[in-house]
């Protein structure tokens, strides 16, 4: 089965406590990215890789790490987690639909990160 | 400054009727526009797109139309029924990125 897969699916901790929330996508796909959904706010683009060792900054990449060493896998990393990072947490792979130009994307489950 | 608009965080209609979903952008550069379907407790699932040389794409029950001119997109499920309710995000797409909207929360009543 085609999936994306994120663990942990849950997840509380401290102030400063470093933490890594992996992604795992089965579908060969080049793209891949990470989401935050806050309330009022939507789907929020962390960071994206457009294929192993190639990552860039989404549109909130403060406080946040990236890693692609492997074409499956696009870990999560906060070296010093934040209240403010506190949200729901969506990875995605992505395929460029054939006759066009754009990324359909697969999201995973979602992790929910609270950060105290 | 916000580049995708939805201006309705929620909407309410009764089963067998039309749903609207409106969205409107700033930004003209992108070549596609989408819509994502999500329900609780679960990531955000591909509904349907329309490439920006079109104005009109459709998909079952599922019908996005794009207005270039206003710069507006909208989503009709005609007819709705309440396994639709969910929150619903419209993106813009190129070759690199989505930029999503904050969603708009459709209630379909039976």
């Amino acid at each position: 089965e085609a999936q994306v897969t994120q663990n942990p699916r849950y997840l509380i901790t401290v102030t400063g406590k470093k933490l890594t929330v992996t992604c795992s996508q089965n579908m060969n796909h080049e793209y891949m990215s990470w989401y935050r959904q806050d309330p009022g706010l939507g789907l929020r683009q962390i960071y994206y890789s457009m294929n192993v060792e190639v990552t860039d900054k989404g549109d909130v990449p403060e406080g946040y790490k990236v890693s692609r060493k492997e074409k499956r896998n696009f870990p999560l990393i906060l070296e010093s987690p934040s209240p403010n990072q506190t949200s729901l947490y969506f990875c995605a792979s992505s395929f460029t639909r054939p006759g066009t130009g754009f990324y359909e994307q697969y999201f995973g489950p979602g992790t929910r990160l609270t950060v105290t | 400054d916000q580049q995708v608009k939805q201006n309705s965080p929620s909407l309410s209609v009764q089963e067998g009727r039309i749903s609207i979903l409106n969205c409107d952008y700033t930004n003209s550069m992108f070549d596609y526009f989408l819509w994502y379907k999500k329900y609780p407790a679960e990531g955000p699932t591909f509904l349907i797109s329309i490439s920006s040389i079109k104005d009109k794409n459709e998909d079952g029950r599922f019908t996005v139309f794009l207005n270039k001119s206003a710069k507006h997109l909208s989503l009709h499920i005609v007819p709705s029924q309440p396994g639709d309710s969910a929150v619903y995000f419209c993106c813009q797409g190129g070759s690199e990125k989505l930029v999503f909207g904050k969603g708009t929360k459709l209630t379909v009543n039976p």
